[in-house]
């Protein structure tokens, strides 16, 4: 069956150190695996996604890579600011926009 | 620009109630969303929809309907309410070809 799973459920970082949320996924046809942030009390925030054909993509202070090989995707986050703490979500987007969230990852950034 | 509105922001229903739980969405989106996110975990989909007339069950469809008449509004319907639905419950909708889902700012249920 599908599946989306993360590794880590808390991380905690200094600010101004980078960032690396990993997560684990199951369904090989998935299109498109994507980031979301939520902030407390808020529904989650579209980061940045990434085609099932590509390794690599790059945006604004992140970064996303994708192993197809391991099933294996992580986002980057450079220059950690106490702004990017929120719990971060990787989805997969298959069987035509059937958006299939993981179970999230907890960010918290020390002053 | 509203974006995705959700009705209501908090209900309290005793077990057995029945309610609908609203979801518009002013961007002409083809597909919506209805997920429940329980306490400390992830985003579970119950229904989701790739236009009007069209509904497809997700991850957690069990004590759930949904209906999707227009393009714009996608309810989300309880019949039954049981304390295992206490959850909070958050619609999104995107366009075609597109992975950006936007999210409502979701109805917080409690079921006693």
């Amino acid at each position: 069956g599908e599946s989306v799973g993360l590794h880590l459920p808390t991380l905690s970082v200094q600010e101004g150190d980078n960032s690396i949320i990993n997560c684990a996924y199951s369904n090989s046809a998935s299109d498109y695996f994507i980031w979301y942030k939520q902030e407390s009390g808020k529904g989650p925030q579209f980061i940045i996604d990434i085609r099932s054909n590509m390794d690599k993509r790059q945006g604004q202070r992140v970064t996303v890579l994708l192993n197809k090989t391991v099933k294996h995707l992580s986002l980057q986050i450079a220059a950690t600011q106490p702004g990017d703490s929120a719990v971060y979500f990787c989805a997969e987007n298959t069987e035509g926009n059937k958006l299939v969230f993981g179970a999230g990852t907890i960010l918290r950034v020390k002053s | 620009n509203a974006g995705v509105t959700q009705t209501p922001k908090f209900r309290i229903l005793k077990i057995g109630q029945s309610m609908t739980l609203q979801c518009a969405q002013d961007m002409n989106h083809n597909y919506m969303y209805w997920y429940r996110q329980d306490p400390g975990m992830g985003l579970k989909l119950i229904y989701y929809s790739v236009g009007a007339g069209i509904t497809d069950k997700g991850e957690v469809p069990n004590g759930y309907n949904v209906s999707r008449s227009t393009t714009e509004d996608f309810p989300l319907r309880l019949e039954l309410a049981a304390p295992s639905q206490t959850s909070v419950y958050f619609c999104a909708s995107s366009p075609p070809g597109n992975t950006e889902a936007f999210f409502g700012q979701g109805t917080r249920l409690t079921v006693v």
